[in-house]
């Protein structure tokens, strides 16, 4: 059974623009979360979706946003890039009756320039 | 809310020697917790987990870790260690409400580094 995948696994942006981070899911999860990882903060938790629904929120401001669809996969947003938004993107994807479980991605790199 | 603590940022031990990383954890309500375990360039592989049951947990490659309520601790430990063993290692904590319903966000610790001399 393939694993989580993430699409792309490095990304290069500039300041301002926007860029879509897109994650599938193992096949059967239901369920999707997103972490942002860099050095200085660590591991935060962005968003969680599921059945297409946003079901947990992090602290991130509105620039940072997700959607879901039909067949679970995921993507995630963020709009007027910041050199801050420099980090590895983790995406995890948890069963449904396992849902204690989450099953991680590669990342996404995005480096902002 | 829920916050994990681990202690110490970079363990170095011989390969062979015994391998401990401290975790404690802050939770108002039963915890669920991970250990995770980081690569370079990889995403987070899962090492173990506790959600209620023994308190003893192995896990994957010759881990375990043991739940102590009374310490609100989940120290993870391998006997031996092994080169391969080199990573950056992570505990994490996922609330449940008072039915036993995990939520969806883990938190994370801080992350410890491991490093092994041959």
């Amino acid at each position: 059974k393939a694993g989580v995948t993430q699409t792309p696994r490095y990304l290069i942006k500039t300041r301002g623009q926007q860029v879509t981070l897109s994650c599938s899911p193992i096949s059967g999860h239901r369920s999707v979360s997103w972490y942002q990882q860099t050095p200085g903060q660590g591991l935060q938790f962005l968003f969680e979706y599921f059945s297409e629904t946003q079901r947990n929120k992090g602290n991130f401001p509105g620039r940072f946003s997700g959607r879901q669809f039909s067949n679970s996969r995921s993507e995630m947003n963020v709009s007027t890039l910041e050199l801050g938004d420099s980090a590895l993107y983790l995406c995890a994807s948890s069963p449904l009756l396992a849902k204690n479980i989450q099953y991680f991605g590669a990342g996404t790199r995005l480096s902002v320039l | 809310a829920q916050s994990v603590t681990q202690l110490g940022s970079h363990v170095s031990v011989s390969e062979g020697a015994l391998v401990l990383l401290r975790c404690n954890y802050s939770s108002s309500v039963p915890p669920y917790l991970f250990w995770y375990v980081q690569y370079p360039n990889q995403g987070l592989q899962l090492l173990l987990k506790y959600t209620s049951a023994a308190t003893l947990v192995k896990g994957i490659n010759g881990f375990e870790a043991e739940f102590k309520k009374s310490e609100t601790s989940f120290h993870l430990t391998k006997p031996s260690a092994h080169m391969s063993d080199a990573a950056e290692y992570f505990c994490a904590v996922r609330a449940t409400n008072a039915g036993g319903t995990s939520y969806g966000k883990l938190t994370f610790g801080q992350g410890t580094i491991l490093t092994v001399h041959p």
